[in-house]
């Protein structure tokens, strides 16, 4: 069964470097998602990419994020910058559709980004 | 604005029946999914409902009411590896807003 990959499965940086976090969605898909979730916390939508531009993305997507599609089976997540409350699990997702027909978003295993 | 409420903890024994309730307030509404989360995890998804009425997949069923904007997840049989956190999440535009999650305790 087909499913979505992520790279590396923990990160750990120093305050202040840039990170970049890899991610390999379904192959069929078309829509490409960023969620975030702090320890214990719920899971938060940080951006949507469709057809090599951003969808929507939410108040915590700041100039410090950025995403990019670089080939035709990459998404990465990129954060310059990093800070202590950057710390956090970050999850890709994939999609065959959006809106009324995002029926099913699939889940990255995750990448536990540890800043210091 | 936009919120989802769903309880925070909910405790059942193993084989027994649980129902976990979700009420939302947004914008632009699709519709109204369920995410599983083991610790250490990523969410499954579980079900999807975008017009009312209960929605069955096995030992899972999910329910709807638009009018109400409420909806729930029932977990019938439960069993251990039913202990997880339980996710309802709206559908709009083009994105996904969870909640804040159920954590569900099952006792044998």
């Amino acid at each position: 069964e087909p499913e979505v990959t992520q790279t590396p499965s923990h990160q750990v940086t120093q305050m202040g470097q840039e990170v970049i976090l890899r991610c390999v969605p379904i192959s069929n898909h078309l829509y490409f998602y960023w969620y975030r979730q702090i320890l214990g916390q719920k899971v938060e939508f940080l951006v949507s990419f469709y057809n090599n531009e951003i969808s929507e993305k939410s108040e915590i997507f700041d100039d410090q994020f950025s995403v990019e599609r670089p080939d035709g089976s990459n998404f990465t997540l990129k954060i310059r910058s990093t800070k202590l409350e950057d710390s956090a699990m970050y999850f890709c997702a994939s999609s065959v559709g959006s809106g009324a027909g995002s029926l099913t978003q699939y889940f990255g295993p995750g990448t536990r980004l540890t800043v210091l | 604005g936009q919120s989802l409420e769903q309880p925070s903890e909910v405790t059942a024994v193993e084989g027994a029946i649980v129902q976990i309730n979700c009420t939302y307030q947004t914008s632009g509404f699709y519709g109204l999914s369920w995410y599983q989360q083991h610790d250490g995890g990523a969410p499954t998804f579980l079900s999807y409902n975008a017009l009312d009425g209960l929605e069955e997949t096995g030992r899972f069923s999910s329910f709807l009411s638009r009018s109400d904007s409420y909806g729930y997840l029932l977990l019938q049989e439960l069993q251990m590896k039913d202990s997880a956190s339980y996710f309802c999440a709206v559908h709009r535009d083009d994105k996904i807003i969870f909640g804040k999650g159920t954590r569900l305790h099952i006792l044998p």
